[in-house]
Order: C-alpha cells, then structure tokens, then sequence
C-alpha cells in the first residue's frame, strides 16, 4: 500500500516561512491536498490538488509538488497557524492519509 | 453555507453495533460524494468509507463487511451503520464532503462535520 511520511514536528518563528514535507514514492505524479486540524476541532482543507486554496484560505498558504516529495508551505506565520497539518492523496481505489505534522510557532 | 452536523456516537460494547448520522445543510447530500473518516485519539486520520452520488460504495479494508454507509435524500442525511465493533474502532467519526476531480483522478474532502465519539469499551 502507498504511504506518506512527514515530519513529527517542524518549528518556525513567528513571521518566518514554515515548510511542511510530505514524501511519497512518485508523489509528483500524484494530486496533494492538505488540512489543517486545531486542537479539539474538525480538519480544514487548506490545499487542494497540489498548490490551489480553497476560498477563505489566505494567500499564506501555498503548495507544491514534485518528485518524491509535496511540501506545504506557510509564509508570515502567525501564532494561530500553529496547528497539525495532514497530506492525504488517493491511490489504488483508496484515500492515504500522511501521519501528521505539528507546526509549533515560536 | 455547507454545514454536517454528526450524532450517534456513544460508548458501546466490543461486538455491538451502532448508527452515526450526519445532517447536511446547504447543499444536496445525494448530489455529492460523501464520506466518513476517523481519527483515533491522538492518532492520524483515516479513511473509512464513500459513497457516490451514484450510490455506489466503497469501504477501507479494516471495516469491510462489518461497516455499511448510505443515505436518506428525503432526510438529506449520510449514515454509517457499524456493527461487530472492535476495541480498535474507537475513534472520532467525521463526515465530509468528497469532491472528485476526474482529470486527473483523486479525491479530497472540502467540508467537515464537527464529528463524533465512538468509543468501543467493556
């Protein structure tokens, strides 16, 4: 079955640029999407087929896709971007979900 | 404004069966792909089950046969009928609206229910 790595955590600084990685066998050949999950609360879809935002999303977020690794990035990070972050692409008739990422903001 | 509302979680038996229901808003149910997918406490998420505007269904291996999904459209309401439940169930359940883009095929989930708690115990 596919699977998809990411970090445990990544750190960034408040107003840095954050960058979440998600690897893949051949992701590049793959359509990405991204949520985002506060504590508590349901997921967000932040990114969708590797680097298009859903309305409401701000311009921060961006993605991209290439090889064997997706990376979502969040430029001018701000304390309430600080959340979990999942990958998730479909292969072979099924939804792969990545194991997550937490964005903590310094 | 798309809006899922789950109910039917609950604490239930190792064996026994329960019904989770999402009421949509705002938009047609039946029309749409939807799905459910679940996340184990302080666990990742998983997929569970889709239906297609169609009516077709399709289940993750570790809930087929045991798991049926559906809907009312007079209801505009998903279920998830769970039955032969198993420690390893307990999860919160989301509903979420599928979107498929047939071009390059994938699925994605563009709107989330709040979810519900399934807790599988003795």
């Amino acid at each position: 079955s596919y699977e998809l790595t990411q970090p445990l955590s990544v750190s960034v600084a408040l107003g840095q640029t954050a960058r979440i990685t998600c690897g893949g066998n051949k992701i590049g050949s793959k359509n990405v999407h991204w949520y985002q999950q506060k504590p508590g609360q349901a997921p967000v879809l932040v990114i969708y087929r590797d680097s298009s935002r859903p309305s409401g999303i701000p311009e921060r977020f961006s993605g991209s896709n290439s090889g064997n690794t997706a990376t979502l990035t969040i430029s001018r990070a701000q304390a309430g971007d600080e959340a979990d972050y999942f990958c998730q692409v479909w292969d072979s008739s099924t939804v792969v979900f990545g194991g997550g990422t937490k964005l903590t903001v310094l | 404004e798309v809006q899922l509302v789950e109910t039917g979680g609950g604490l239930i038996q190792p064996g026994g069966s329960l019904r989770l229901s999402c009421a949509g808003s705002g938009f047609t149910v039946s029309s749409n792909y939807m799905s459910w997918v679940r996340q184990a406490p302080g666990k990742g998420l998983e997929w569970v089950s889709i239906i297609y505007s169609g009516g077709s269904t399709y289940y993750a291996d570790s809930v087929k046969g045991r798991f049926t999904i559906s809907r009312d459209n007079s209801k505009n309401t998903l279920y998830l009928q769970m039955s032969s439940l198993r420690i390893e169930d307990t999860a919160v359940y989301y509903c979420a609206r599928t979107i498929y883009y047939a071009y390059t095929p994938t699925y994605y989930f563009d709107y989330w229910g709040q979810g519900t708690l399934v807790t599988v115990s003795s």
